[in-house]
């Protein structure tokens, strides 16, 4: 079946360091990929995400590219700011025809703490 | 839009009572999903609804939880009787065709 893992946590930075939380996947076909963020207190939203290979999400400073030959997912940020404090969940999604369907299947998720 | 509505954002009860969770999802929306998050078991997957039918539902994690979604603009969650190790946040979600989850603000469960 379908699996993500993620590089466990929890990862603290100083602001302006350099972010990668690593994501890998098992899936069969060609799965649609997303970030998702978790901020204290509040559901999971969107981040990017990626629908074929190659493509590059993108989106606050973020990036994934979608890795098929080594199936990976790795989020990325050049310098994080405090703000960037929360949760971060890798997911995939399968797809038929363009659409994706059923349900997301997610990371454990990845706690990061940026300290001033 | 006004997202996914969740109610009641707080609930706090006692041992056997009966617990009900009430989600609106966006409009058009076709799928519903139920999670659960706590920090020992992380985000749980309880069931998901495809067009109000309910698709998978080995999530649930006894038959104390019952969902139903009587048509597509709402969807409930019931715990009955509810036990201490039900306290948790359970997050409503749906999503678009192309995958996005849109998560509600979830309701925070405790159970005394």
């Amino acid at each position: 079946g379908n699996s993500v893992t993620q590089m466990e946590g929890p990862v603290t930075l100083s602001e302006e360091a350099f972010l990668t939380i690593n994501c890998t996947y098992t899936a069969t076909g060609y799965p649609s990929l997303f970030w998702y963020v978790q901020y204290p207190g509040e559901g999971l939203q969107l981040l990017l995400k990626a629908t074929k290979a190659d493509d590059k999400g993108s989106n606050k400073g973020f990036e994934a590219t979608y890795r098929k030959e080594t199936t990976s997912f790795h989020l990325e940020k050049g310098s994080v700011q405090v703000s960037d404090s929360a949760v971060y969940f890798c997911a995939l999604s399968k797809n038929a025809g363009g659409t994706s369907y059923g349900k997301l299947t997610f990371g454990q998720g990845t706690i990061l703490t940026v300290h001033p | 839009d006004a997202g996914v509505i969740q109610s009641p954002r707080h609930e706090v009860t006692e041992m056997g009572q009966e617990v009900t969770l009430r989600c609106k999802p966006i409009s058009g929306h076709d799928y519903l999903f139920w999670y659960r998050q706590t920090m020992m078991r992380g985000l749980e997957l309880l069931i998901y609804f495809n067009n109000n039918v309910p698709i998978d539902d080995s999530g649930m994690p006894e038959d104390r939880f019952s969902a139903k979604m009587p048509n597509a603009s709402f969807s409930t969650l019931k715990i009955q009787p509810s036990e201490p190790r039900d306290s948790a946040v359970y997050f409503c979600a749906s999503r678009t065709l192309t995958g996005e989850l849109f998560f509600g603000e979830g309701s925070r469960l405790t159970v005394l």
